[in-house]
């Protein structure tokens, strides 16, 4: 079975500090994704990454960033943290598309989440 | 950006009722998947649907893609309080370069014993 592990399930931290949040699969997955999810927005895709070194940015990017040194590895990053990031924080992966299949099944495997309060 | 609609966004019945939840959207996708997430949990694959007018089941648990590869449902037969949870479709785009998913901001489901 896929096995996504997010670092913490319940973090506080004050504002300002900078905080890290660690996810590892183990699964050797090419993508890693990192979301937030809140009542009534669902999920919003923050940062994703398909391959070592490789970041791009999803819908809401700002007062992020990602760190993807290692495959098995993906670290979202909060510079300043700021109240309005208390969020729970969702990590996935998934397998690069293979395009020579006629239907790509794409599925995406989630840690347990990490629930971040900053005060 | 395509959107995937979910309705309705609560539901709360008896345990023993029917139950169907809906996920539309104007744009067509290659597959579509249904997740639950269970409170405190990350969202777990219930399954993938790929080929339109498909019909799959999983015990109770009954999914279909329309015809247009638009739209899925999902209906519940006998409801369990085992089946509370947020139920989530998440769209692959047709043709896509990139790998991401779009996601349905979820339906909420509480079944009452």
């Amino acid at each position: 079975d896929v096995k996504v592990t997010q670092s913490s399930r319940y973090l506080v931290k004050r504002t300002g500090e900078k905080v890290f949040l660690e996810c590892v699969q183990d699964m050797d997955h090419e993508n890693m994704f990192w979301y937030r999810q809140d009542p009534g927005l669902g999920l919003r895709l923050i940062y994703f990454s398909y391959d070592v070194k490789m970041k791009e940015k999803g819908d809401i990017p700002e007062g992020y960033s990602v760190s993807r040194e290692k495959k098995e590895r993906f670290s979202l990053i909060l510079e300043s943290a700021s109240t309005n990031q208390t969020s729970m924080y969702l990590c996935a992966s998934s397998l690069r598309r293979q395009l020579t299949l006629e239907i790509a099944k794409n599925i995406q495997y989630f840690g347990a989440g990490t629930r971040l309060s900053v005060l | 950006t395509q959107l995937l609609e979910q309705s309705p966004q609560f539901l709360s019945i008896q345990e023993g009722e029917n139950l169907t939840v809906y996920c539309n959207s104007s744009s067509v996708f290659s597959s579509l998947q249904w997740y639950r997430q269970e409170p405190g949990e990350g969202p777990v694959l219930l399954v993938t649907v790929v080929t339109g007018g498909e019909v799959k089941k999983l015990k109770r648990l009954t999914f279909q893609f329309g015809d247009a590869r638009k739209d899925s449902s999902l209906h519940i037969t006998a409801a369990q309080p085992g089946d509370t949870g947020l139920y989530l479709c998440a769209g692959d785009e047709i043709g896509g370069g990139a790998d991401g998913l779009t996601f349905g901001k979820g339906t909420h489901l509480i079944i009452q014993p």
